[in-house]
This record gives structure tokens, C-alpha cells and sequence, in this order.
């Protein structure tokens, strides 16, 4: 595609429900990241992918947070048993091959609200 | 562990006036440095990078200078116009992949 693709824009869920979070990175992408946006905060590190296999997890903040890629192509973050404070906005990025002079490509992220 | 420390905002500033945004930051190795620039209602892009120390990066009037020997990596833009108004943040990228971000600076350009 064009662009990275996130979906849904906007998802708004109760305390305690499971949530998934779609990414599509643009097309030929081998690296993939997920990040959150807190209101107020800076951006915080979740999960990158090389391929299908995340080298690096180190960010998930709990083992209620989870996530995969398939295909060397589309994630999916999955939030299980939301609270209030993982409402935020969840933003994908994704580069070529993950060099560490590429710049990453973000999508316009998801906006998660927790009731 | 890599961090990122930038100053607070919000600025605020008016059409014309010299902007300078703080950014230092602590990293294992020799990081790349970035700024990231979200525009109101966009997505994050990237504004410039310098990958090595004494590098200036440079992109639609901003520039930033790595400076290893103090750690830092500042942004600025002699002359802002209303359409800089946007969230600024600056990153590195040091050993292994992720991308480390500051807290973000927001800045505001009156007319």
C-alpha cells in the first residue's frame, strides 16, 4: 500500500473486554514496531518484528498485551482484559530492513479508550 | 539503559522568531539521532537525522548538529511560520533496532 495502514482509527471498549489492534506496513517492509502514546507522554516502545519473529519484546508493559505478524506482512497487537490506563494511542511503524540509519514510516494510529 | 530528554512545552512563539528545542540524550555506543515532527491531525514523520558525531541533519529550514561531546542533539529553525505549529520529538537509535523517543515538544507559532 501507499502508506502504513492502521485499523480501527478510533475503538472505544469497557474495562475488561480484549482488543485487537491491526497493522499493515507498507509493502516490501521487513521491520514492523509498535509504540503507545499516552495523552500528555511521550512515545514508548512495545514490540518490534523482523520478519515473523520479534527479536525484541522488551516493551510490553504486561502479559495482557501480545502481538503478531504474519507473513512477513500484517500485525496484530491484542490487548486482553483492558484497563482504564492502557487507553492511549497505539501507533505501527514499519522500515525496509530495520537498518539503524532508516527512518520508520508511522501510520496514523489507533485510539484506544478504556471505560 | 538509552534515554532521551527534551525540554517541555509547550512553546509558544510568534511568526518569525528563532526556535530552538533541547535535546540530549545518554546511549550505549554511537546512536543515530532523529527528530520526528506530528503535524495536527497527521502522522509522525521524519523531520532530520544525523548518524554520526559532527553530522548536521537538515530538512525545510530545521537543523540539528550532533554533538557527541555533549550529548546532544538541538533543533532549530531561524524564521518559524504558523505551519511549524506541531508536536517535535527527538530519538535515537543506538544498538539493536527500536527507535527511543523523548517526551515531545509541542510548538505553537502565532500569527
Amino acid at each position: 500500500g501507499a502508506g502504513v495502514s492502521q485499523s480501527p482509527s478510533n475503538k472505544v471498549t469497557e474495562k475488561g473486554k480484549d482488543v485487537e489492534l491491526r497493522c499493515d506496513p507498507i509493502s516490501g517492509h521487513t521491520a514492523l514496531y509498535w509504540y503507545r502514546q499516552s495523552l500528555g507522554q511521550g512515545l514508548e516502545f512495545l514490540i518490534y518484528f523482523q520478519g515473523n519473529s520479534a527479536p525484541d519484546k522488551s516493551g510490553l508493559p504486561s502479559d495482557r498485551f501480545s502481538a503478531e505478524r504474519t507473513g512477513g506482512s500484517v500485525s496484530t497487537l491484542t490487548i486482553q482484559r483492558t484497563q482504564q490506563e492502557d487507553s492511549a494511542v497505539y501507533l505501527c511503524a514499519s522500515s525496509l530492513i530495520g537498518g539503524s540509519n532508516e527512518k520508520l514510516f508511522f501510520g496514523s494510529g489507533t485510539q484506544l479508550s478504556v471505560l | 539503559g538509552n534515554s532521551v530528554t527534551q525540554m517541555e512545552g509547550p512553546v509558544t512563539l510568534s511568526e518569525e522568531a528563532f526556535l530552538t528545542i533541547n535535546c540530549t540524550y545518554t546511549a550505549t555506543g554511537y546512536p543515530s539521532l532523529f527528530w520526528y515532527v506530528q503535524y495536527p491531525g497527521e502522522g509522525l514523520q521524519l523531520l532530520l537525522k544525523a548518524t554520526k558525531a559532527d553530522d548536521k541533519g537538515s530538512n525545510k529550514g530545521f537543523e540539528a548538529t550532533y554533538r557527541k561531546e555533549t550529548t546532544s542533539f538541538h533543533l532549530e529553525k531561524g524564521s518559524v511560520q504558523v505551519s511549524d505549529s506541531a508536536v517535535y520529538f527527538c530519538a535515537l537509535r543506538a544498538a539493536g533496532n527500536k527507535l527511543t523517543f523523548g517526551g515531545g515538544t509541542r510548538v505553537l507559532v502565532k500569527p
